[in-house]
């Protein structure tokens, strides 16, 4: 069984609509993170947390908000999506106990936003 | 900031050639250094790391070596295979400036054809 795991792995909405994306993950790691990933952009940093009651803003937090339910589980939400919030969205964990932040990835959720 | 800058692609090699895909990165505390590797429809896993100067990753046959005197961190691999097809991350985790966060590179498509 995959280590994290995203749903839904694709997703077609129309702009305007509330979209929410989850993560879970079966590693015991206490940080997670959202990026999303655009051609020739590489992964661009939108939220992460350190544990359940710390959340923090990354470079590209506008239009986006997240909830950490659990230390297992963190969502992210589009209040009301763009059509260029259409990107490939990766959830990733570490562990603060190994020191580099090595990151561990999800398989992504690919969102078209019409 | 701390950045990371790669060669763009993409990169189309035979089967059995010599790969190298440059990478330099912009720091100001003791980077630690990675190479993540993206295969088609999946999420991003490291390849191999490096945490101080002069240390050499390694894995499946790739290698890079972490040069402060350059700031570059080169992936290179002597006989690329056709399994070797994917998107190459370099990226940079820097516990001094950058709070743990990590900062990745544009990606470097490689296609490899028999």
């Amino acid at each position: 069984d995959a280590d994290v795991t995203q749903t839904p792995r694709n997703r077609i909405t129309k702009t305007g609509k509330r979209i929410m994306l989850e993560c879970s993950q079966t590693k015991g790691h206490d940080r997670m993170y959202w990026y999303r990933q655009d051609p020739g952009l590489g992964l661009r940093l939108i939220y992460y947390s350190f544990d359940v009651k710390d959340i923090n803003k990354g470079e590209i937090s506008d239009g986006y908000s997240v909830s950490r339910q659990a230390q297992a589980k963190f969502s992210l939400s589009l209040e009301s999506a763009i059509p260029n919030q259409t990107a490939l969205y990766f959830c990733a964990t570490s562990d603060r106990l190994i020191l580099d932040n090595e990151q561990f990835f999800g398989p992504g959720t690919r969102l078209t936003v019409l | 900031g701390d950045s990371v800058t790669q060669m763009e692609g993409p990169v189309t090699l035979s089967e059995e050639a010599f790969l190298t895909i440059n990478c330099t990165y912009t720091a100001t505390g003791y980077p630690s250094l990675f190479w993540y590797v993206q295969y088609p429809g999946e999420g991003l896993q490291l390849l191999l790391k490096a945490t101080k100067a002069d240390d050499k990753g390694s894995n499946k046959g790739f290698e890079a070596t972490y040069r402060k005197e350059t700031t570059s961190f080169h992936l290179e691999k002597g006989s690329v295979q056709v399994s070797d097809s994917a998107v190459y991350f370099c990226a940079l985790s820097d516990r001094l400036t950058s709070y743990d966060k990590v900062i990745f590179g544009p990606g470097t498509s490689l296609s490899v054809i028999p």
